[in-house]
């Protein structure tokens, strides 16, 4: 079966680029996307279509798939974007799969 | 603006059935995917499944054998029902909406529910 794999931790200082990876087997095959879920609350999509952000998500996110790694960047890191990520693709055969999630931790 | 609500029993008994529903308010149950997606305490997101109107649901094979979704058009809600529980499907479970127009490959969940938490316990 299919299956996404993340970092489980990433640090960042505050006002840095944060990169937050995802692998799969060919992923650029198939379409990323990306959830940031705070503790006690629901995921919210950040990132869809690879590259795509939903309205009302800031531009300091960005995301980014080729080859085997999709990349979810959070540029000019805040206290604010403290949190689990997700990152979750559709394979034809396995379905929906979510990698494992990372936490961010900003210091 | 759509707005989902998982309802349900938050204590099962081990050996039963988990039955919740997701009520769809603000916009139409047609168009889109519907799916369900648990999460233990301390632990990752776990797609559970996703239905479409008039189409088989699709399952995540590790569950496949106990889950099926259904939806209900005149009350704009859809269902979970997963049977024979355990203590593993102790979770917060989520309902969540992926827009169908994007295409059966091209799946993201843009809406979800706030989740209600079922414990399964004798």
């Amino acid at each position: 079966s299919y299956e996404l794999t993340q970092p489980p931790s990433v640090s960042v200082s505050p006002g840095q680029t944060a990169s937050i990876t995802c692998s799969g087997d060919k992923l650029d095959d198939k379409y990323a996307c990306w959830y940031q879920q705070k503790p006690g609350q629901s995921p919210v999509l950040l990132i869809f279509q690879d590259d795509q952000r939903p309205s009302g998500i800031p531009e300091r996110f960005s995301g980014s798939n080729s080859e085997n790694t999709a990349t979810l960047t959070i540029s000019g890191t805040q206290a604010m974007d403290e949190a689990d990520y997700y990152c979750q693709a559709w394979d034809i055969t396995t379905g929906g799969l979510f990698g494992g999630g990372t936490k961010l931790t900003v210091l | 603006q759509v707005q989902l609500q998982e309802s349900g029993p938050g204590l099962v008994k081990p050996s039963e059935t988990l039955s919740l529903t997701c009520s769809v308010s603000g916009g139409s149950i047609s168009g889109n995917y519907w799916s369900w997606i648990r999460q233990p305490a301390g632990k990752g997101l776990e797609w559970i499944g996703r239905i479409y109107i008039n189409e088989r649901g699709k399952y995540n094979a590790s569950l496949k054998s106990r889950v099926t979704m259904s939806v209900d058009t005149s009350k704009n809600q859809f269902s979970l029902r997963l049977k024979s529980v355990t203590a593993a499907d102790t979770a917060v479970y989520y309902c969540a909406r992926a827009p169908y127009i994007a295409g059966p490959t091209n799946y993201y969940m843009d809406v979800w529910g706030s989740g209600t938490t079922v414990t399964v316990s004798s």
